[in-house]
């Protein structure tokens, strides 16, 4: 199947840094997303990309699907930006069944 | 739109017992999915259904069965729980694709954390 992988697994910065959380995946996909799971375990979509670029308010996301990654950046953070930050990749032969695989996630602290 | 709505949040049971996650979306939705996130596991598929009538197994369906009677629920049971189902589970619906490059994002619910003991 194919693999995910998100980097870097851990990150602590202090509010107002900036930050790139990568993912890595090793075959074509047709739908990648980027969630945040916050403290309290809600998954929260941040977007839906399987090719291009996003922007909402502090964060982006680029997805280079012929080169097999996805950016999210995260700028002048804050202390809600907290928890941790999953891809999930769909493949294309996976048709009429809508899995997700997920990389292990990079999980972000921000200190204030 | 409530969205992906499960019940109960939290759950306790002893081995052996049974219990009934319940899993109910207003969007919708064609394909409902169930996943349990463990520590350093990540989020993994467990059972999934792409319409009413209509469900099959994911990566990890030993120890649940599911249903899908109608479009709006999809409820995953536990016929006699092990400690091994400790986790936390996670429902959640898309539209279907219909094709390979039409795809639709995936909503999640918030949670159930159930405990064996």
């Amino acid at each position: 199947g194919i693999q995910v992988e998100q980097s870097p697994p851990d990150l602590i910065l202090q509010e107002g840094a900036n930050s790139t959380l990568r993912c890595n995946f090793s075959d074509s996909v047709n739908n990648l997303q980027w969630f945040h799971q916050n403290p309290w375990g809600q998954l929260i979509n941040l977007f839906y990309i399987p090719s291009g670029t996003k922007q909402n308010g502090r964060l982006s996301a680029t997805t280079v699907a012929t080169e097999r990654y996805s950016l999210l950046y995260i700028s002048s953070s804050q202390t809600t930006d907290s928890g941790v930050y999953f891809c999930a990749v769909r493949v294309p032969r996976d048709f009429g069944n809508e899995k997700l695989t997920f990389g292990t996630g990079t999980r972000l602290t921000i200190i204030p | 739109n409530a969205g992906v709505t499960q019940t109960p949040k939290f759950q306790v049971l002893k081995t052996g017992q049974s219990m009934t996650l319940q899993c109910a979306q207003d969007m919708n939705h064609e394909y409902m999915s169930w996943y349990r996130q463990d520590p350093g596991m990540g989020l993994r598929l467990i059972h999934y259904s792409v319409g009413a009538g209509i469900t099959d197994q994911g990566e990890v369906p030993n120890g649940y069965n599911v249903s899908r009677s109608t479009t709006e629920d999809f409820p995953l049971r536990l016929l006699s729980a092990a400690p091994s189902q400790t986790s936390v589970y996670f429902c959640a619906s898309s539209y279907s694709s219909g094709g390979a490059y039409n795809t639709g994002e995936l909503f999640f619910g918030e949670g159930s954390r159930l405990t064996v003991l």
